[in-house]
């Protein structure tokens, strides 16, 4: 069993809809959860970084974590074309520094 | 956000022959860089751990007299592909942590590909 497991995809939605990607994980010593964004051919762009469980907001951007579960969620309201990309979940334990990636899931917002 | 920068972006180069891609924070000092490679479709899998002044940590499966690492300064770390062969041909990227910042964030370069023909 993978320590991060994340739902591939590909997820299709129309323009303006609410986008829900979300991340399982059974480390129960990860403390820090981060949401990447990765356009085709280009590394990866930090998005949304959270700290043990709740919730943070930015702009159209919502991260929830559920430490209980071992779940999180990032929300993408009003989704747009522009939004059309890989996103990563990562997370990591206090003592150890390197992250631990999802697989990724494919978003796609049809114009 | 901070940003992490990558040289080469793109080296085609025969089997056989020694590449170097170098990872600079250009605007932060990163104590710690990451080097990851991606396969089309699939997750970073990370391969070492570049600390600055001391010798890299690599991943269990990642033989590094291929994968030499270099970090000789708080914003230039560098990883060189010994004797490359097709297989090698990849998606790699590296990632600098902020020792400045409050959660210690990570920040990637653009990636380099490479293609060993």
């Amino acid at each position: 069993q993978k320590e991060v497991e994340q739902d591939p995809g590909p997820l299709s939605v129309p323009e303006g809809a609410i986008v829900s990607l979300n991340c399982t994980y059974s480390n129960s010593a990860f403390q820090y959860f981060m949401w990447y964004r990765q356009y085709s051919r280009k590394g990866p762009e930090l998005l949304m970084y959270t700290y043990s469980s709740g919730n943070k907001e930015d702009g159209r951007f919502t991260a929830q974590v559920d430490k209980s579960s071992k779940y999180i969620s990032l929300f993408i309201r009003d989704s747009q074309p522009s939004d059309s990309a890989t996103y990563l979940c990562a997370m990591k334990g206090t003592g150890r520094r390197a992250l631990t990636f999802g697989s990724g899931t494919r978003l796609q917002v049809q114009p | 956000g901070a940003v992490v920068s990558q040289h080469p972006s793109r080296v085609i180069c025969k089997s056989g022959t020694s590449v170097k891609i170098e990872c600079r924070s250009l605007d932060f000092q990163a104590t710690t860089m990451f080097w990851y490679r991606q396969f089309p479709k699939q997750s970073l899998m990370l391969m070492a751990t570049s600390n600055e002044g001391s010798k890299a940590t690599y991943e269990q499966g990642v033989e590094k007299d291929k994968f030499l690492i270099n970090h000789a300064s708080l914003t230039l770390s560098t990883l060189t592909v010994t004797s490359a062969h097709p297989e090698d041909s990849s998606f790699y990227i590296c990632s600098a942590r902020d020792s400045g910042g409050l959660f210690n964030e990570q920040f990637f370069g653009p990636g380099t590909r490479l293609t060993v023909l």
